[in-house]
């Protein structure tokens, strides 16, 4: 069971530059995440997929696209990279958004822009 | 609007010793509040949450927290602090008014000295 899986773990871009976050679960979970961790920030929500087919902006969408490709799997673009992007994305999943359930959360990618 | 403050950065506590992470909330409504922890290189890890019921919730690796309404408070405690506790926590809200998403504090690096 390997539970939500990202893709890459790192990552170097140069400004301007595009790249795609990948990220997958297994666990039949109906909604998807994308938080940003930067120091002393916490983990603010870049935008969220609250079942297949649908996606919303969270707190700080701007510079980000999503795609949720299907019920398994939620991409994180960044069309045009500037160095503010700079932080560790992570992916998180849960079974239904209402209530307590409990957020999965992928291992991480760092992403450096130079 | 709803808000986490974790108003500690960092603390540090003897191997043995009973530590407690501190954490107040603000949130329209009854507050469902999380426990996460973060280990080096890895993603966020569910301790604990309080829904509703007793205030006092135990959690995983022997963590407790204590809700505490008139004080709107959410702390992390535990009774014999282990080297291996050493970690980043997070405390987090769920916000019930339409999107159901979580916020999380700034959190609190927490360091346990042999």
């Amino acid at each position: 069971n390997a539970g939500v899986t990202q893709t890459p773990k790192f990552q170097v871009l140069k400004t301007g530059q595009s790249m795609t976050l990948q990220c997958a679960q297994d666990m039949n979970h109906n909604s998807m995440y994308w938080y940003r961790q930067d120091p002393g920030m916490g983990l603010r929500l870049i935008y969220y997929s609250a079942s297949e087919g649908t996606t919303d902006k969270g707190e700080v969408p701007n510079g980000y696209n999503v795609s949720r490709l299907n019920k398994r799997e939620f991409s994180l673009r960044l069309e045009s990279a500037a160095p503010s992007q700079t932080s560790v994305y992570f992916c998180a999943s849960t079974f239904d958004r209402a209530g307590a359930n409990v957020l999965t959360f992928g291992a991480g990618s760092r992403l450096t822009v130079l | 609007a709803q808000s986490v403050a974790q108003p500690e950065d960092q603390v540090n506590v003897a191997e043995g010793n009973p530590l407690t992470v501190k954490c107040t909330y603000s949130v329209s409504g009854n507050p469902y509040l999380f426990w996460y922890v973060q280990y080096p290189n890895r993603g966020l890890q569910f301790l604990l949450k309080y829904i509703t019921g007793d205030n006092l919730v135990k959690g995983s690796y022997g963590f407790e927290a204590e809700f505490n309404k008139s004080q709107t408070s959410f702390h992390l405690k535990k009774p014999s602090a282990l080297v291996s506790d050493s970690a980043l926590y997070f405390c987090a809200v769920r916000d019930q008014t339409g999107a159901n998403n979580l916020f999380f504090g700034t959190g609190t690096r927490l360091t346990v000295i042999p």
